[in-house]
């Protein structure tokens, strides 16, 4: 049982590269989110799906996409990417009232 | 929109000594957390408290919900350096809305010999 994973853990990428990170969980949830997370901030949310086939967008969704692909993944996609992207990306799921973190990617757009 | 404030937003403390983190939430929410960070680390779960006067304690860490007051607290008793990191509170409202996180910037605590 790995719980949430996500790939990459780090990457760089020039402005207006695409790029997509990848979460997957083996906890059978219905619901997933992406986060991103800035120096000396909380969490906010971009996007989520409450459960598969659907998707909603959260605080700050501007320059991304999403997919919940099936029940296990969630992908978050980057068409083009901006410095202001840079932050660390969290994706999480949830059963009920618990949320389950991923270990992050740290993501730097030069 | 849901508004999270805690403070303080940074927090040294001495070994031994009790400190409390607060955190005001702007509407009414049905769930709040508390969640540890290590720096370059995923965010840890401590606590969910789901109900007006909830109190749940784990170690040296205790947390209490007023829902009255729209005020969680997060209580440190005899402060150890291993609590050093970065303390988040979040709340959540209701089912339909995905149990979508709202968090607060963040504590951090720095615990000195």
């Amino acid at each position: 049982n790995a719980g949430v994973t996500q790939t990459p853990k780090f990457q760089v990428l020039k402005t207006g590269q695409s790029m997509t990170l990848q979460c997957a969980q083996d906890m059978n949830h219905n619901s997933m989110y992406w986060y991103r997370q800035d120096p000396g901030m909380g969490l906010r949310l971009i996007y989520y799906s409450a459960s598969e086939g659907t998707t909603d967008k959260g605080e700050v969704p501007n320059g991304y996409n999403v997919s919940r692909l099936n029940k296990r993944e969630f992908s978050l996609r980057l068409e083009s990417a901006a410095p202001s992207q840079t932050s660390v990306y969290f994706c999480a799921s949830t059963l009920r009232e618990t949320q389950f973190f991923g270990p992050g990617t740290r993501l730097t757009v030069l | 929109e849901l508004k999270v404030e805690q403070n303080p937003l940074f927090l040294s403390m001495q070994e031994g000594k009790n400190y409390t983190i607060y955190c005001n939430y702007s509407t009414t929410s049905d769930r709040l957390y508390w969640y540890r960070q290590d720096p370059g680390k995923s965010l840890e779960s401590l606590f969910v408290l789901l109900s007006n006067g909830a109190v749940k304690q784990e170690g040296r860490l205790m947390a209490s919900l007023d829902t009255k007051a729209r005020l969680s607290t997060l209580h440190i008793t005899a402060a150890v350096h291993d609590l050093s990191a970065t303390y988040f509170c979040a709340v959540a409202r209701g089912w339909g809305f995905g149990n979508v996180l709202h968090c607060g910037s963040g504590t951090q605590v720095i615990v000195l010999p």
